[in-house]
């Protein structure tokens, strides 16, 4: 039973648009949200998070919106750069818990010039 | 050091061995997580420590699986009898705290274990 989920495993954009990457909750516990985003040989890095009291956090060139009636967050990234070249993944969790992480299967993003 | 340390970063061993897994948190943090990433998805939350004790092995897959953080720094994950199936790259990651959504995770670059 997938809680989290990110139906598209890879995306392709131009470098200088707009990537929107998107994620799906089925759980209506979670109250918190990350987006981590992950090199080859490396391990997850935190980029941005939003709270259910929230339908919009924004830094820099990176913004997630929370549609917590469609159990559905997506993140924006505007410009795309080729250094954003990565795999994305959206993570819940239940704040009144140990924090415990449940994350989507990813999706790989290539930004090309 | 700055970040997470796993060592090995990679471990090959064949089917019925026993491996231990090295996770070295950021210093000062009290929080203490284990996730396994298969090939082709997101990592799965494995256990969690606070300070020296396991406050949550839900995720662990069976009794094969047994990790310890005696002195609530280093963590061993420990992999008795292992199988092909075990094969995956284990992450470990630490927070300064492990209540507060705003106690961010900061991952190690994980081990990968390959079972043969």
């Amino acid at each position: 039973d997938q809680q989290v989920k990110q139906n598209s495993p890879s995306l392709s954009v131009q470098e200088g648009r707009i990537s929107i990457l998107n994620c799906d909750y089925t759980n209506s516990m979670f109250d918190y949200f990350l987006w981590y985003k992950k090199y080859p040989a490396e391990g997850p890095t935190f980029l941005i998070s939003i709270s259910s009291i929230k339908d919009k956090n924004e830094d820099g060139r990176f913004t997630v919106f929370l549609n917590k009636s469609a159990k559905h967050l997506s993140l924006h990234i505007v410009p795309s750069q080729p250094g954003d070249s990565a795999v994305y993944f959206c993570a819940a969790m239940f704040s009144g818990g140990y924090n415990k992480l449940i994350f989507g299967a990813g999706t790989r993003l290539a930004v090309h010039p | 050091g700055a970040g997470v340390s796993q060592t090995p970063s990679n471990k090959v061993t064949e089917k019925g061995k026993y491996v231990e897994l090295r996770c070295d948190p950021i210093s000062g943090h009290t929080a203490l997580y284990w996730y396994r990433q298969s090939l082709g998805q997101g990592p799965e939350f494995l256990i969690y420590f606070q300070g020296t004790g396991a406050a949550d092995d839900s995720g662990l897959p069976n009794d094969r699986f047994f990790a310890v953080r005696p002195e609530g720094s280093v963590s061993t994950l420990k992999i008795q009898r292992t199988e092909r199936g075990d094969s995956a790259v284990y992450l470990c990651a630490s927070s300064k705290t492990g209540t507060g959504a705003e106690n961010i995770q900061y991952f190690g670059a994980g081990t990968r274990l390959s079972v043969l």
